[in-house]
């Protein structure tokens, strides 16, 4: 059972900007740190961003992200076609003593 | 290269019991806690279980409280999921991930490939 909400799809033409929105509580995003999660097609998941806006190397900096309060976002730039994919924000749960992920939002390159 | 590698996944009827095993390499494992993640067909993704990194924390989702345990052998660099009591909804692939830090709070930076498991009479 997903506690972060997410909106079950995106989408935008190639070289555009595209925002995803994570929404959770106090004992999630609000005290903790929110990470990103990129799922092609067929494949596992890939950490995208972690620590709310840090990139591991390898990952373009088309890709941002923020927090604000009990909400999240990330920002894809200069959309391409490569970045059709699944996207998930994840944080953890106090209340729960373990990871929460996001609903996941769908990004389609029009 | 840093990368982990699962296996044990299969068929089994309700019911049953499974263990998963998830082998590390490219980095001291011992250091890292570790993650089961799971994501049923079609569905999003799903936190299971994880271990601290000398495995003396141990958390669970709630619905495999009791049924699931997950340990870890430092000395083989091998992280298990021993999965009994199966029910049909546990059908999924089920990932081994790597923590960036020695608890569990960090972000997921290593993901392995996934293991089938169908529960099923």
């Amino acid at each position: 059972q997903s506690v972060l909400t997410q909106p079950p799809s995106a989408s935008g033409t190639p070289g555009q900007r595209v925002t995803i929105y994570c929404s959770g509580s106090n004992s999630n995003i609000g005290s903790n740190y929110v990470h990103w999660y990129q799922q092609l097609p067929g494949t596992a998941p890939k950490l995208l961003i972690y620590r709310n806006h840090q990139r591991p190397s390898g990952v373009p900096d088309r890709f941002s992200g923020s927090k604000s309060g009990t909400s999240a976002s990330l920002a894809i730039s200069g959309l391409r076609s490569e970045d059709e994919a699944d996207y998930y924000c994840a944080a953890w749960g106090d209340s729960l003593s373990g990871h929460v992920f996001g609903t996941g939002t769908k990004v389609t390159v029009l | 290269q840093v990368q982990v590698v699962e296996s044990g996944g299969g068929v089994v009827q309700p019911g049953r019991s499974l263990r998963l095993s998830c082998a590390a390499s490219g980095f001291t494992f011992s250091r890292y806690g570790m993650h089961r993640v799971r994501q049923a067909p079609g569905k999003g993704l799903e936190w299971v279980a994880g271990t601290s990194y000398d495995g003396s924390y141990k958390y669970y989702l709630d619905s495999v409280e009791g049924r699931f345990t997950i340990s870890r052998d430092n000395s083989k660099n091998t992280l298990y999921l021993q999965m009994n009591s199966l029910r049909a909804e546990d059908t999924a692939v089920y990932y081994c991930a790597k923590d960036g830090g020695w608890e569990l709070r960090e972000a997921m930076d290593v993901w392995g490939q996934g293991t089938t498991v169908t529960v099923s009479s």
